[in-house]
Parts: C-alpha cells; sequence; structure tokens
C-alpha cells in the first residue's frame, strides 16, 4: 500500500484561531514532508521530518509547527490562523535506500480556508 | 536559490496528437540536481511520473518521455500520441538527493487538456 492519507480533506478555520493538520502512512517511511501549494503559484515545501529530526525552511520558520509522535502520523500546526494561510496543503513521504533517496508519495492534500 | 520555469497555464491538444510541455531549471546550490516529472490527476494526489538522476540520460514512462539537458538546463516533457486519460496538472521539479530529504522545488504546473 504506497497511500499517504490526510485529514482532513478539507478546513475551514476563523483568523486567529489554531488549525491542525494531520498526515499517515503505513510505508515506514523515514521522511515526512509538508508542502503548501496556493493557486498559481508552485507547491513549496514548509517542513519535513527525518526520522524524528524536525526540519522547517528558513522562510516559514516561525509560521509553523509540526510534531510526529511515531513513524506513521505527522501533524501541521498553525498557531493562529491567517488569511494568506489558505491553501492547499500536501503531505508526502520518501524513504531511504541504499544511501539514496527513493520517490516521495504524496497524499491528496487538505484544503483550508481561513475566513 | 533554486526555480523551475514550465509552460504556464493551460495547454489544449487533440487526441493523438504529440504533446511537449517545457521545463527550465536554475539551481546556484546543486551541482547536479535530480530532475522529476509529478503529475496530478483529478482527485487524486501528486503522483511521479519519471524521474531522471544523470545528466544526458532520458527517463520515459506511460508514453511520456524527458531528457536531462545540462548544457541547455532543460528537462521538456514529451509524449508523441496523447490520449484524453492524460488529462492531468503536470509539475516539473528539481531535486537534491541527500540520505536525509529529497528538497524537491516545483514549477507552476501545466494543465494539459486533451480535446477528443
Amino acid at each position: 500500500d504506497t497511500t499517504v492519507k490526510q485529514n482532513p480533506r478539507y478546513k475551514l478555520a476563523r483568523v486567529g484561531k489554531p488549525v491542525n493538520l494531520i498526515c499517515s502512512q503505513t510505508m515506514n517511511h523515514d521522511t515526512m514532508y509538508w508542502y503548501q501549494k496556493k493557486p498559481n503559484q508552485a507547491p513549496k515545501l514548509l517542513l519535513f521530518y527525518y526520522d524524528k529530526i524536525l526540519n522547517r525552511e528558513a522562510d516559514t520558520f516561525e509560521k509553523f509547527q509540526s510534531s510526529r509522535p511515531n513513524n506513521s502520523f505527522c501533524s501541521l500546526y498553525i498557531g493562529s490562523a491567517g488569511l494568506e494561510y489558505s491553501a492547499m496543503y500536501l503531505c508526502a513521504s520518501s524513504l531511504r535506500l541504499g544511501g539514496r533517496r527513493d520517490t516521495q508519495y504524496f497524499g491528496p492534500g487538505t484544503r483550508l480556508l481561513v475566513l | 536559490g533554486d526555480s523551475v520555469t514550465q509552460t504556464e497555464g493551460q495547454v489544449t491538444v487533440s487526441e493523438s496528437k504529440s504533446l511537449i510541455i517545457n521545463c527550465t531549471y536554475s539551481t546556484t546550490s546543486i551541482a547536479y540536481p535530480n530532475l522529476f516529472w509529478y503529475v496530478r490527476y483529478p482527485g487524486e494526489g501528486l503522483q511521479l511520473l519519471l524521474k531522471v538522476i544523470t545528466a544526458g540520460q532520458k527517463g520515459s514512462s506511460r508514453g511520456f518521455e524527458a531528457t536531462y539537458n545540462k548544457e541547455t538546463t532543460s528537462f521538456h516533457l514529451q509524449k508523441a500520441s496523447v490520449q484524453e486519460s492524460d488529462s492531468a496538472v503536470y509539475y516539473c521539479a528539481l531535486g537534491e538527493n541527500t540520505g536525509g530529504a529529497d528538497r524537491l522545488t516545483f514549477g507552476k504546473g501545466t494543465q494539459l487538456i486533451i480535446q477528443p
């Protein structure tokens, strides 16, 4: 099973409120990623977990937090949602094979609308 | 930084005709980037279509081909005869393969519409 699951698929949030998005995979992948996709823009890497180590991209460092309680689950947390957070959030996972990194498998995405 | 530029917006092709979606890349940090084409079919997640990790090599999948050209920094996607089932959004991407993670930089995507 090469499925990456994301919950919820659609999320409506109020400005200033927290948002928590969930991603899961059962492929025993060591790395999980979060991307943000806005209309007419390229998917943008926000952060990734390599095993238990969180790496956040420099330009979104303060905007997003994440946790990975076990190998299968990874969350994306927004402490106080703003209008600019409205986007599609894509989760992906991958595995290191023989010193190189294998393909990233993507989930269907969570569409977040902040009002 | 890294960037990927691909054919923008929407491309409409008649069924059984040929297709080319242009992709060029720029990187200041990766000596030998890996190059990818991802595809998103309606209602599904992004999935890998093909990848090439060595300059000069060609990748192919489902009738699509792309050649890694380091001289022109290009990775154009081609298909000789498209089908209606090829309607989707196509993303070109580059990445650096490290042990820890594959940081992917994507283009904005090209929506392919196939006319019957």
